[in-house]
C-alpha cells in the first residue's frame, strides 16, 4: 500500500524566501507525482504534475524534483509571497488511482 | 467556464436521509473520481470511473453508491446518511495519463 508523508506539516516564512517542501512516499512504482494547491474552503489547483520518466517540472516560481528511487519529490517555491499561503499537497498516482499526502500548511509574513 | 463543477455546494442533513451529489466534467476526459476529505483535510479516493465503467472502489460502504450515465457526469448517491458521513467531497477528473482536475468540493454536513 503506498503511504504519502509530508514534511514539515506547517512551514512559516516571511516574504520574499524561499520555499522547500518535501513528500516522499514507499512504493517507487509511480505512474507520476502530482502537487496541488488548496486554499481554506477551496477546492484543488493543480501546481504541477511530473511523470514518472521526467526529474523535474518548472512553473514560473515554482520547481517540483522527483527522485523515484529514493521515493522523493521536492516542492520549491522562489522568493515566497503572502498570496502563496496555502495547504501545498503531493499525490503520487500509480495507474487509475492519486494517494495523497497530508499536506504542509504554508504562511507566507509580510 | 468551470471545468469540473458540483451541485450542491453544501448540504445539511439528518441522520437517516438520503442524498445526492452531482458532478460533471467539461473537459472531454475519460476518468472521473470522488474523493473525501474529512475533518482532518486527510483526502482518500473513494471511486473511479473510466469510460463510464467501475474500476476504482476503496472498501467505501455499500451505502454509497455513485453512478456514471455519460463520460461527463459521474453522481454520488448516499443510503441512511450517519454523522460519519460528514465531510467534503470532491469530485475529480483526468485524460489518461494526464493531471487530475478537481471540483470546488460539497461541504456534506450530517446532524
Amino acid at each position: 500500500k503506498q503511504e504519502v508523508t509530508q514534511i514539515p506539516a506547517a512551514l512559516s516564512v516571511p516574504e520574499g524566501e524561499n520555499l522547500v517542501l518535501n513528500c516522499s512516499f514507499t512504493d517507487s512504482a509511480i505512474y507520476n507525482l502530482q502537487w496541488f494547491r488548496q486554499d481554506p474552503g477551496k477546492g484543488l489547483t493543480s501546481l504541477l504534475l511530473i511523470q514518472s520518466s521526467q526529474r523535474e517540472q518548472t512553473s514560473g516560481r515554482l520547481n517540483a524534483s522527483l527522485d523515484k528511487s529514493s521515493g522523493r519529490s521536492t516542492l520549491y517555491i522562489a522568493a515566497s509571497q503572502p498570496g502563496d499561503s496555502a495547504t501545498y499537497l503531493c499525490a503520487v498516482g500509480v495507474d487509475y488511482k492519486l494517494s495523497f499526502g497530508a499536506g504542509t500548511t504554508v504562511t507566507v509574513r509580510a | 467556464d468551470t471545468a469540473v463543477s458540483q451541485t450542491p455546494k453544501y448540504l445539511v442533513t439528518q441522520m437517516g436521509n438520503d442524498k445526492s451529489i452531482k458532478c460533471e466534467q467539461n473537459l472531454g476526459h475519460d476518468t472521473m473520481y470522488w474523493y473525501k476529505q474529512d475533518s482532518k483535510k486527510f483526502l482518500k479516493i473513494m471511486f473511479s470511473y473510466n469510460n463510464k465503467e467501475l474500476i476504482i472502489n476503496e472498501t467505501v460502504p455499500n451505502r454509497f453508491s455513485p453512478k456514471s450515465p455519460d463520460k461527463a457526469h459521474l453522481n454520488l448517491h448516499i443510503n441512511s446518511l450517519e454523522l460519519g458521513d460528514s465531510a467534503v467531497y470532491f469530485c475529480a477528473s483526468r485524460a489518461q495519463g494526464r493531471e487530475q482536475y478537481f471540483g470546488p468540493g460539497t461541504r456534506l454536513t450530517v446532524t
